[in-house]
């Protein structure tokens, strides 16, 4: 069955600290894999996807990592502020024109 | 670019009563959208798979006449929650395949609260 998880549920972070967010997924041939941010009572918004020829993504102060062999991607955020708090959801595809599957979530909280 | 729209962004009704949510794509066209359902604190469950011009393609449980799709163009996919009740409370997103492909642009989501 293929699945993606994400651990921890919940972080909190003091302002300006860098973090990592984990992302495990149980079948190493993922075609592509994405990261998203959801805003309490908000739609998705994407901020990186990864290709599986791909190894990382940079967007401003995020870095997403795939690494298929480990089953595992991880959203580096530097530096990070009160506005980045937010649920992160890893989603992944298995084939073309298959469908999303979402891990659970993580909720960051950056405190000021 | 890569706009997509749900109205309405909130809807309370009583039940026994049908509801319509549209999902938009404002500046692309999308022959594919999905619906996911969101549960507070959880993640996106995909309800179905809309195809402009077919038939949906659901998920295993999800009740198709409770949870009527229709695609009628390339901009406009809707979902109907036929006789709702209490449990269909939840939050209803809609994405739109957009490129480059397998890229999902997500609306902004509806919140349905059934009394």
């Amino acid at each position: 069955k293929q699945e993606v998880t994400q651990i921890p549920a919940a972080l909190s972070v003091p302002e300006g600290e860098n973090l990592v967010l984990n992302c495990s997924f149980t079948d190493s041939a993922i075609y592509n894999l994405q990261w998203f941010r959801q805003d309490p009572g908000k739609g998705l918004t994407s901020l990186l996807l990864i290709q599986s020829s791909q190894r990382e993504q940079t967007s401003g102060r995020l870095n997403a990592s795939l690494d298929k062999s480990s089953g595992r991607s991880t959203l580096y955020i530097a530096a990070s502020q009160p506005g980045d708090s937010a649920t992160y959801l890893c989603a992944g595809i298995y084939n073309q024109g298959g469908k999303l599957i979402f891990g659970q979530g993580t909720e960051l909280s950056v405190k000021p | 670019g890569a706009v997509v729209s749900q109205h309405p962004s909130r809807v309370i009704c009583k039940s026994g009563t049908s509801v319509k949510i549209e999902c938009r794509s404002l500046d692309f066209q999308a022959t594919t959208m999905f619906w996911y359902r969101q549960f507070p604190k959880k993640s996106l469950m995909l309800m179905a798979t809309s195809n402009e011009g077919s038939k949906a393609t659901y998920e295993q449980g999800v009740e198709k006449d409770k949870f009527l799709i229709n695609h009628a163009s390339l901009t406009l996919s809707t979902l109907t929650v036929t006789s709702a009740h209490p449990e269909d409370s939840s939050f209803y997103i809609c994405s739109a395949d957009g490129r480059p492909p397998d890229t999902q642009y997500f609306g902004p989501g509806t919140r349905l609260t059934v009394l």
